[in-house]
Parts: C-alpha cells; sequence; structure tokens
C-alpha cells in the first residue's frame, strides 16, 4: 500500500510561472516530510523540509504547505526556472526517534523556457 | 566535501552470480539505508542500519542482504541476482542526533541490470 502518493507523474510549467507539486500521504503518525530533487544520473538531493508543528516552510524560491487534516502537502516553486526541470520526490518520516522515510513516486517537472 | 560514494555506477550481470554494490559516507552519520528505484514505484527503501551491526530489513529486503561492519561502510549484497531485481539502487545516510528524520544523503546511484 503506497503510503505517500504523488497522483501526477508530470508537470510542465512556463519559465517564470509558478510550480505547483502536489503530494498526498495516508499515515497520520507521519510528523516530518520533506521534498527532494533528482536529476538524471544523479541520487536525489534534499530541497526543502517541513515539521508537522507548522503548516509552512519557505526557503527562498521554494515554499512547502502542509494541510495536516487533509494529508496534504505541496511544493511551491516561484518563479520557476529552466534549471528546475528535474523529478520531486516528496517523502514522510518522523521527528524523533526513527530516521525511515517513505518515499512517493516522484514528479517530473518541465519548465518550458 | 561531504559525499556518499557507491560503486559501480553502472552493472551488467548474470542471473545467479553473486554481486555486491558497495556504498562509503564520509560524514560520521550513524543512519545508513538501500533503496531501490523503479517507474510508477518511486523510491523503496529495502535495508537500513541504525548503526554498526545493526541492520533491519525495509519495505523490499527480499533477495537482498547487507552488513554493517564499519560506521563508514554498508554494502548490498545480491547472493543469487534474478532479472526483477534490475533497476536503479540509492545508498543514503543520514544522522539521527538532533530532529531525527533530518535530510538524507544520496549516493549517485547504480543501474543494474540483471539479464
Amino acid at each position: 500500500d503506497q503510503q505517500v502518493k504523488q497522483n501526477s507523474p508530470s508537470l510542465s510549467v512556463q519559465e517564470g510561472r509558478i510550480s505547483i507539486l502536489n503530494c498526498d500521504y495516508t499515515n497520520s503518525m507521519f510528523d516530518y516530510f520533506l521534498w527532494y530533487k533528482k536529476y538524471p544520473a544523479e541520487g536525489p538531493t534534499f530541497l526543502i523540509s517541513i515539521s508537522s508543528i507548522k503548516d509552512k516552510n519557505e526557503d527562498g524560491r521554494f515554499t512547502v504547505f502542509l494541510n495536516k487534516s487533509a494529508k496534504h502537502l505541496s511544493l511551491h516553486i516561484v518563479p520557476s526556472q529552466p534549471g528546475d526541470s528535474a523529478v520531486y520526490f516528496c517523502a514522510a518520516g518522523y521527528n524523533f526517534g526513527n530516521e525511515k522515510l517513505t518515499f512517493g513516486t516522484g514528479t517530473r517537472l518541465t519548465i518550458i523556457p | 566535501e561531504a559525499q556518499v560514494t557507491q560503486n559501480p555506477r553502472y552493472l551488467i550481470t548474470v542471473t545467479g552470480k553473486k554481486l555486491t554494490v558497495t556504498c562509503s559516507q564520509n560524514m560520521n552519520h550513524e543512519y545508513m539505508s538501500w533503496y531501490r528505484q523503479d517507474p510508477g514505484l518511486g523510491l523503496r527503501q529495502i535495508y537500513y542500519s541504525m548503526n554498526v551491526e545493526v541492520t533491519d530489513k525495509g519495505d523490499v529486503p527480499e533477495g537482498y542482504k547487507v552488513s554493517r561492519k564499519e560506521k563508514r561502510n554498508f554494502p548490498l549484497i545480491l547472493e543469487s541476482p534474478s532479472p526483477n531485481q534490475t533497476s536503479l539502487y540509492f545508498c543514503a545516510s543520514s544522522s539521527i542526533l538532533g530532529t531525527g528524520a533530518d535530510e538524507a544523503f544520496f549516493g549517485q546511484g547504480t543501474r543494474l541490470t540483471v539479464v
């Protein structure tokens, strides 16, 4: 059973516009959420995270929103740049005592110049 | 430079021929894990290790073995590879200090093909 889901396998966005990537989870015990970015032929790299005690976290052009009641998080990229074209994975884990991360299936983001 | 190093990057092998994929990290991280990435399935955890001599099964451990004799190394062993183990494999490490679930550092991946 897929506990973390990314329902959009791909997304195309015009350069300069907002990219919104979505992620849903089913396990209410998750209390820490992360986004990873992956370029071809490279390993995933950490992008941004959010703890369940917050509903928003910003880092430059990247903002993650968490809606605990809906078990939904989203990543906003504003403005989108060609270098943002990559596969994005959301992951869910625990704040204390358990390092295990459960990953979603990924969304391939393509930024159109 | 902080990094996780996997070897080899690419490997083609035949069914049943034992192989080992090495993973080494230089960040003194306690937690290490192996994932496989398959189309439509994302990253799935194979095995993980909380520290030296402490390993446990992840979500898809069948057909794999691991060992953690030293803190920096976490090799993945396929005793008798089968074609359904053809996949892209990633090793990752993270620290268990602080708040936990800290961001994991990933290796560059090993693309394995079993024919």
